[in-house]
């Protein structure tokens, strides 16, 4: 069955430094990975997507890289801000038949950035 | 320019009655997901519907659960006879069609808390 993984459940960094959030999947070909933030007590907000014939995307201070090879991306936030503290979730695309429409998440990573 | 709706963001149950869940998915949008997020979990896929269709329902418990999307109003996630393992926060997306990446992201609502006493 398929699997993903994020790096690490907590990751605390200081203002101005770069984050780095990782997921990992298993036994999966999914057609695109999407990176969403999720607050307390909120539904989560779509932020990037990138294709997997794709290396790299980015959207303002955020980036996105996607190694279907490592079957692995990498999520930056650049000059990090206190503001960017909430939990991020790797969400997958279903690729094959009925499943095309559902998106399968990890378990997502918390963000603290610290003044 | 209202984003999904779920309501109520709070539901509070007995065991043994009925939960009802309502899902008003962003206007002009045709395709809507259920998600459970059980605490300390991550997002898992329940069920999801096109207007009047059930599309994928695999992820969705075959009792007590059920979900529509009718042609007019709300789609609607019934739980019957909740015990308190159902006591989680339900989140609603909607994606306009699955044609391209760009149109078929999935936009997600603030999420129904429900709680089984």
């Amino acid at each position: 069955s398929q699997k993903i993984e994020q790096n690490s459940e907590a990751l605390n960094i200081q203002e101005g430094k770069t984050a780095t959030l990782t997921c990992n999947y298993t036994n999966y070909s999914p057609a695109y990975l999407q990176w969403y933030r999720q607050d307390p007590g909120r539904g989560p907000v779509f932020l990037l997507l990138i294709r997997e014939n794709e290396k790299e995307k980015r959207k303002e201070r955020l980036k996105v890289t996607f190694d279907t090879t490592l079957k692995q991306s990498l999520f930056h936030i650049t000059a990090s801000q206190p503001a960017d503290s909430a939990t991020y979730l790797c969400a997958l695309k279903g690729d094959r038949g009925s499943t095309l429409g559902r998106l399968y998440f990890g378990r997502g990573t918390q963000l603290t950035v610290w003044p | 320019n209202a984003g999904v709706m779920q309501n109520p963001r709070h539901l509070v149950r007995r065991r043994g009655q009925e939960a009802r869940l309502r899902c008003s998915p962003v206007k002009g949008h045709s395709h809507v997901y259920w998600y459970r997020q059980l605490p300390e979990e991550g997002l898992k896929f329940m069920v999801y519907l096109q207007k009047e269709n059930i599309i994928d329902e695999s992820g969705m418990p075959k009792e007590r659960f059920s979900a529509e999307f009718p042609k007019e109003g709300p789609s609607i996630l019934r739980i019957q006879q909740v015990v308190r393992g159902d006591s989680a926060a339900y989140f609603c997306a909607s994606s306009l069609t699955l044609r391209t990446e760009a149109t078929d992201t999935q936009y997600f609502g603030p999420g129904t808390r429900l709680t089984v006493l």
